[in-house]
């Protein structure tokens, strides 16, 4: 059974440019949710979604930032017009179900450098 | 939504030491999990306390959660240079929300 896949693993992108980050979720598992971490720092939630819904996107930035979880195909993680301090490693995981009773399984993460 | 915070932010440790890290939240809280971090990696989810005052282990590690749910702790015993990465605990809601983590360096 695959873990959470995360692809790319490294990114490099020019001030301007745009991200795309795609994550797997494990196989049965229905809910994705984004973490942003900045180097040196702890885990910042960024987004939930279920299958073609956003649940909650409060700790997403207002601009430039989207996500979204296709009824085929992973969910992506778009960030347009990346500026330097969007640098950072983004991490994906998944859970069969919400609520407090489920782990989450992290995938690899990708690193987004911009410069 | 509920926070937690973490102390220490970080500790160093010879190795054979024992260690602690202690979450704290300042309101109760259904279940708490804890996720280690090694250098470079992913969080891996090691264990989710439910019940008051209850204690889980895990080869050279206890996990307690308090008797209010309003705090944990995670203490490794003779650590190992394995040990190394930082450890974070959170309310196992949906989503997550961590506290910054306890930054492990064991010097061997």
């Amino acid at each position: 059974n695959a873990g959470v896949m995360q692809n790319p693993r490294h990114l490099v992108r020019r001030r301007g440019q745009e991200a795309r980050l795609r994550c797997s979720p494990m196989k049965g598992h229905s809910h994705v949710y984004w973490y942003r971490q900045l180097p040196e720092e702890g885990l910042k939630f960024m987004v939930y979604l279920q299958k073609e819904n956003i649940i909650d996107e409060s700790g997403m930035p207002k601009e430039r930032f989207s996500a979204e979880f296709p009824k085929e195909g992973p969910s992506i993680l778009r960030i347009q017009q990346v500026v330097r301090g969007d640098s950072a490693a983004y991490f994906c995981a998944s859970s069969p179900r919400a609520g407090s009773n489920y782990e989450q399984f992290f995938g690899p993460g990708t690193r987004l450098t911009v410069l | 939504g509920q926070q937690v915070m973490q102390i220490p932010q970080y500790q160093h440790v010879q190795e054979g030491e024992d260690f602690t890290t202690y979450c704290n939240s300042s309101t109760t809280l259904s279940n708490i999990q804890w996720y280690k971090q090694r250098p470079g990696g992913h969080p891996v989810f090691l264990i989710q306390l439910v019940k008051s005052g209850e204690v889980k282990k895990q080869k050279r590690l206890t996990f307690q959660f308090g008797e209010a749910k309003k705090n944990s702790s995670l203490h490794i015993t003779a650590t190992q240079t394995t040990d190394v990465g930082t450890y974070f605990c959170g309310p196992g809601n949906t989503p997550l929300v961590f506290g910054k983590g306890t930054r492990l360096s064991v010097i061997a």
